[in-house]
């Protein structure tokens, strides 16, 4: 069975410095990985996926996510975090075996302070 | 940009009434997929359909759970007799259709309560 591990449930981060939200995953096979982002009363909105190639993939809004195949993870980066950053993250992973349910981490809520 | 639209956006019920939550999914979209969130729980998958008909489900998808799509636009779920456990955020996605390693793209979600 897949899952996904978030291990922090808030990370809080200054205006300006660099953000990191943790995510590493379990599955068989190789992983398809996702990262979005869910706003205030909206519904979640994809940020970025790593499917196959380069280990480091960059997606909306400046966000970057880094795999790492050994350590089985998946981080969320930015190298300059912003107010409007504030939201909760999700972390979600689907094999490479034809199922295409994902499966979410359990969330973390980012808040960037001004 | 096209968006996945869900009505309503609040749904209010009693115990043992049935439901329908609507989904219009992105227009050249081939998978449809409804998902749910538990307050202060994980999202997780429900169903998926294709072709007009279920490709996958979860173990929480049991009888009192169907889904159709009645018509080239809406795609519903409709739980026949509610219970309170019910009560979450029903999230659909839609997808194109190309590969397990496509994007999901997700509505803004119901808020079903069930009293």
């Amino acid at each position: 069975a897949q899952s996904v591990a978030q291990p922090e449930d808030q990370v809080n981060v200054a205006e300006g410095n660099p953000l990191t939200v943790k995510c590493t995953y379990s599955v068989s096979g190789n992983p398809y990985l996702f990262w979005y982002v869910q706003y205030p009363n909206r519904g979640l909105q994809f940020l970025l996926k790593y499917i196959t190639g380069d280990n480091l993939v960059k997606g909306s809004y400046g966000f970057e996510a880094e795999f790492n195949k050994s350590q089985t993870s998946f981080h969320l980066k930015k190298p300059s975090a912003l107010v409007s950053d504030s939201a909760l993250y999700f972390c979600a992973v689907r094999d490479n075996r034809g199922r295409r349910a994902l499966t979410f981490g359990s969330g973390t809520r980012l808040q960037v302070q001004p | 940009e096209p968006e996945v639209t869900q009505t309503p956006s609040h749904q209010v019920t009693q115990m043992g009434q049935e439901v329908i939550l609507r989904c219009v999914p992105i227009s050249n979209h081939l998978y449809f997929y409804w998902y749910r969130q538990i307050l202060g729980q994980k999202v997780e998958f429900l169903v998926s359909f294709y072709n007009n008909e279920i490709s996958e489900k979860s173990e929480i998808f049991d009888d009192q759970f169907s889904v159709e799509r009645p018509d080239g636009s809406n795609f519903t779920l409709k739980i026949r007799s509610t219970k309170l456990e019910d009560s979450a955020m029903y999230f659909c996605a839609s997808s194109e259709g190309q590969g397990a390693h496509e994007t999901q793209y997700f509505g803004p979600g119901t808020r079903l309560l069930v009293l």
